[in-house]
């Protein structure tokens, strides 16, 4: 059964500390990996990732993928009170995109 | 300002009646997707539609209807068969099928 799964589920942190979200996969015809902000409504697109090994980054924040081990990490620095947010993986093969439950992130002034 | 748009942002049904959700975009999108959320739960798909007078049922299509006569717009109908529909529904659409898909706002429905 193809699945994503993310973890923590959950996670506490203080303004200033970096933080790494994990993201594994077993998707049948992987095509791509997409990072997703939710705060309170829609989510936002942050990264698409295809190739192993290339880091995307975006300010603070910075993801890579493992097509090997069948991971992404999304990693935050110096994180902000503006960064508390669930962050979405989803991974899409050729026939749909698979979510993860999301991480919840709560930075802590 | 192009984007996805959905209505209302909060709606409340009774048990037993139908009620249907707006989703609307103008970024000349071909896909368009709906999702559930539920606490906990990675986003569910519901139905999506790859072309305009077309759809297909996705993971929990059970108790929904869609419809996709316009390119614009993809309502969603929750109907009296859908046994939990208190939820928050997510619409997206695509450039392309298959394509990285953008969010619209939102609907968080609650049946009392």
């Amino acid at each position: 059964e193809d699945k994503v799964v993310q973890s923590p589920l959950s996670l506490v942190v203080h303004e200033g500390d970096t933080v790494t979200l994990n993201c594994s996969y077993e998707v049948t015809n992987f095509r791509s990996l997409l990072w997703y902000k939710q705060e309170k409504k829609a989510p936002t697109f942050l990264f698409m990732l295809t190739s192993s090994g290339i880091e995307k980054k975006s300010g603070r924040l910075s993801s890579i993928l493992d097509k090997k081990e069948l991971f992404s990490i999304l990693n935050i620095t110096a994180t902000q009170t503006g960064d508390s947010a669930i962050y979405l993986c989803a991974v899409y093969n050729f026939n749909k995109f698979y979510f993860g439950s999301g991480t919840k992130l709560n930075v802590k002034p | 300002d192009g984007g996805i748009t959905q209505s209302p942002k909060y709606l409340f049904r009774k048990e037993g009646q139908n009620v249907t959700l707006s989703c609307e975009q103008n970024l000349n999108h071909d896909a368009m997707y709906w999702y559930r959320q539920d606490p906990g739960q990675g986003l569910r798909l519901i139905y999506y539609s790859q072309i305009v007078n077309d759809f297909q049922k996705g993971d929990i299509a059970e108790g929904y209807s869609v419809s996709r006569e316009k390119k614009e717009s993809f309502p969603l109908t929750v109907t009296s068969a859908q046994k939990n529909p208190t939820a928050f529904y997510l619409c997206a659409s695509s450039q392309y099928w298959r394509d990285t898909q953008y969010f619209g706002p939102g609907t968080r429905l609650t049946v009392l």
